[in-house]
């Protein structure tokens, strides 16, 4: 089966300053990468996904690259503030084209941004 | 629009008990996958029910069981519970695309 591997457990920024969070999946038919932040006793929240059909994507603060040949993932987090302090989650999932449906999940980065 | 609703939010059993947890999917959603999230873990896939069946199954004994209902709604239901059960147990339901996760049950197995 799919082995998500995420690096590193723990990261620990300056506000102001940028995280990178990096997942590599061995399931060469993946094809859908989430990413999740789960704060403090609340659900995991979607909060970035890439297809395998694109390298990069952006949404404003927060990118996601794909490297499907290396088969590894990154999220990047820009000026960083301290309400980014969660623990994030990669996944990563195959689909109808291949792959299983099931999101395999990388077992978190803890981000702490000190003000 | 409601998201996924999970119930009840936290849970105290004795070992060797039976506990059912239940979860409604987000609207539109016909997909509802179980996971337990152990403290400092990521998740961890139990199953997956699509029309009412069984889809995936991870690597969980057979103590835990589930069914999907008519409307998509989902139970799982944990037998002869022991205390490494304890956990928190998260229900996420999906159409295509990424998951939407309820705020989970918190099971306590003492």
């Amino acid at each position: 089966g799919e082995n998500v591997e995420q690096h590193p457990s723990t990261l620990s920024v300056q506000e102001g300053d940028s995280a990178v969070i990096k997942c590599t999946y061995s399931d060469s038919a993946s094809n859908y990468f989430p990413w999740y932040k789960q704060e403090l006793g609340k659900r995991p929240q979607l909060i970035i996904d890439i297809r395998s059909n694109v390298g990069e994507k952006k949404d404003q603060r927060i990118a996601v690259t794909l490297n499907k040949t290396a088969k590894h993932f990154s999220l990047h987090i820009t000026e960083t503030q301290p309400e980014d302090s969660a623990v994030y989650f990669c996944a990563s999932r195959g689909g109808a084209s291949g792959g299983s449906y099931i999101p395999t999940f990388g077992r978190g980065t803890s981000l702490i941004v000190h003000p | 629009d409601a998201g996924v609703t999970q119930s009840p939010t936290h849970l105290i059993k004795t070992r060797g008990q039976q506990v059912t947890l239940r979860c409604s999917p987000k609207s539109g959603h016909d997909t509802v996958s179980w996971y337990q999230q152990a403290l400092g873990q990521g998740p961890q896939f139990i199953f997956q029910y699509y029309e009412e069946e069984e889809r995936q199954r991870g690597n969980f004994p057979d103590r835990f069981s589930g069914h999907q209902f008519p409307n998509y709604s989902s139970e799982l239901n944990v037998n002869a519970l022991l205390l490494g059960d304890s956990a928190l147990y998260l229900c996420a339901s999906s159409l295509s695309g990424g998951y939407t996760f309820g705020s989970g049950t918190r099971l306590t197995v003492v």
